[in-house]
């Protein structure tokens, strides 16, 4: 069975300063990894995807990240973090080519950037 | 519609009473997902309905909990005797079928159980 690691519950970063969230996976054969943002009293928007291709993947207002098999890994960064940025973060995974396989999600990581 | 309906946004009950809460995905997409977002929990898997087939039912926490999908569109989630560790926010998304991956949430259904 598939899981998602998530190790902090918050992240607390200067605005202007870069910014990590971590997530690690575990999942039979090739992953297919997901981040997504929650904002306050909103649902889950999708920031990004990996599927194959470039470890490096870039999304949604100015997020990347980067996949590490050897590491089974695949952390959401930012160089330059804005105030706005504040919200929830989700890391998800699923087996790859596996039809409709429910997405697992981490407990979700905090993000506070402060002004 | 454009998004992904969900209602109502909030919903408080007493210990005990049953709870309906509706999801409308998007129009013409197949596959719906119900999630549940407990407080330190993350999102937990509950039930995914595609087109005609029977649904996966493995996330279903209790046979309290059920769910269906009239004509492959609108979902209704209930929980029977709801119970203080039933309050969550219940999140419903869609996507447009099998091989799709992309999933679209609605805003959620917050539900307070006293």
């Amino acid at each position: 069975a598939q899981s998602v690691a998530q190790p902090e519950d918050q992240v607390n970063v200067a605005e202007g300063n870069p910014l990590t969230v971590k997530c690690t996976y575990s999942v039979s054969g090739n992953p297919y990894l997901f981040w997504y943002v929650q904002y306050p009293n909103r649902g889950l928007q999708f920031l990004l995807k990996y599927i194959t291709g470039d470890n490096l993947v870039k999304g949604s207002y100015g997020f990347e990240a980067e996949f590490n098999k050897s590491q089974t890994s695949f952390h959401l960064k930012k160089p330059s973090a804005l105030v706005s940025d504040s919200a929830l973060y989700f890391c998800a995974v699923r087996p790859g080519n596996s039809g409709n396989t429910p997405l697992v999600f981490g407990k979700g990581t905090r993000l506070s950037v402060i002004a | 519609g454009a998004g992904v309906s969900q209602s109502p946004s909030n919903k408080v009950t007493e210990k005990g009473k049953d709870v309906e809460l509706r999801c409308d995905p998007i129009s013409g997409h197949t596959a719906l997902y119900w999630y549940r977002q407990s407080l330190g929990q993350g999102l937990e898997f509950l039930i995914y309905f595609q087109g005609n087939s029977a649904p996966d039912k493995s996330g279903l926490p209790s046979d309290r909990f059920s769910a269906e999908r009239t004509g492959g569109s609108v979902s209704t989630l209930t929980i029977q005797r709801t119970q203080q560790e039933d309050s969550a926010v219940y999140l419903c998304a869609s996507s447009l079928g099998v091989g799709s991956i992309d999933l679209t949430f609605g805003a959620g259904s917050r539900l307070t159980v006293l």
